[in-house]
């Protein structure tokens, strides 16, 4: 079976201070990580995954597989970065589905 | 535009009422999945098709039902509306071979059952 765990429901930082949303999985296989952004009133969107190894919107995820973790990071919030966030799962033995973590919401605060 | 569409954006209800929420796509995506966004914003998925007359139930036990005709459609089905099938509720789409970095999602549908 394969799990997402997101620990933090709500993050509460200033504008300009480093942000860490953190994301565990469990998966007997080689996963897929994925990190989902929902902005007030937009639809779920893609944001990165770890194959890509990209930084979008200043965030970055690393992969730590002895860790199961999957932590999305960004050195300085902009209040333009309050959503709420899903880090998901996709393994090949589940046909790609995608597992979503419970989310954290992002507040930003000037 | 290629798209996926999700009508309505928001419906209230009373209960008991039998209501279907549409999902369609444009892109010729062959596999579609309906998840449930619940009031504390946990995604759940609650079925899925991997193409026409195709179609499975997801991790959370739902009391909807769905059908897959017509590969562009992906209706869910509530017969019989009920409080706790208050929620947001999100179809989404993608081609075979693209992985699950091919996922769209529409816009949602929340729904308040009265």
């Amino acid at each position: 079976a394969q799990r997402v765990t997101q620990p933090e429901k709500l993050l509460s930082v200033f504008k300009g201070a480093p942000v860490e949303l953190k994301c565990n999985y469990s998966y007997s296989g080689s996963p897929e990580l994925f990190w989902y952004v929902q902005y007030s009133r937009q639809r779920l969107q893609l944001l990165l995954r770890h194959i890509s190894r990209e930084s979008i919107k200043g965030f970055t995820a690393d992969l730590n597989k002895g860790e199961t973790s999957f932590h999305l990071k960004k050195p300085f919030a902009q209040e333009e970065d309050s959503a709420m966030y899903y880090c998901a799962l996709s393994g090949q033995n589940a046909g790609n589905m995608l597992t979503f973590g419970g989310g954290t919401r992002l507040m930003v605060k000037p | 535009e290629a798209d996926i569409y999700q009508t309505p954006r928001y419906l209230v209800i009373g209960t008991g009422k039998k209501i279907t929420l549409e999902c369609s796509q444009t892109m010729g995506h062959d596999k579609m999945y309906w998840y449930q966004q619940d009031p504390g914003m946990e995604l759940h998925l609650i079925h899925y098709s991997y193409g026409v007359n195709s179609t499975e139930k997801g991790d959370l036990s739902s009391e909807s039902t769905v059908s897959r005709i017509r590969t562009e459609h992906f209706p869910l089905t509530l017969e019989s509306a009920r409080p706790s099938h208050t929620s947001q509720y999100l179809c989404a789409s993608r081609v075979s071979g693209s992985g699950a970095y091919g996922y769209t999602f529409g816009s949602g549908t929340r729904l308040t059952v009265v």
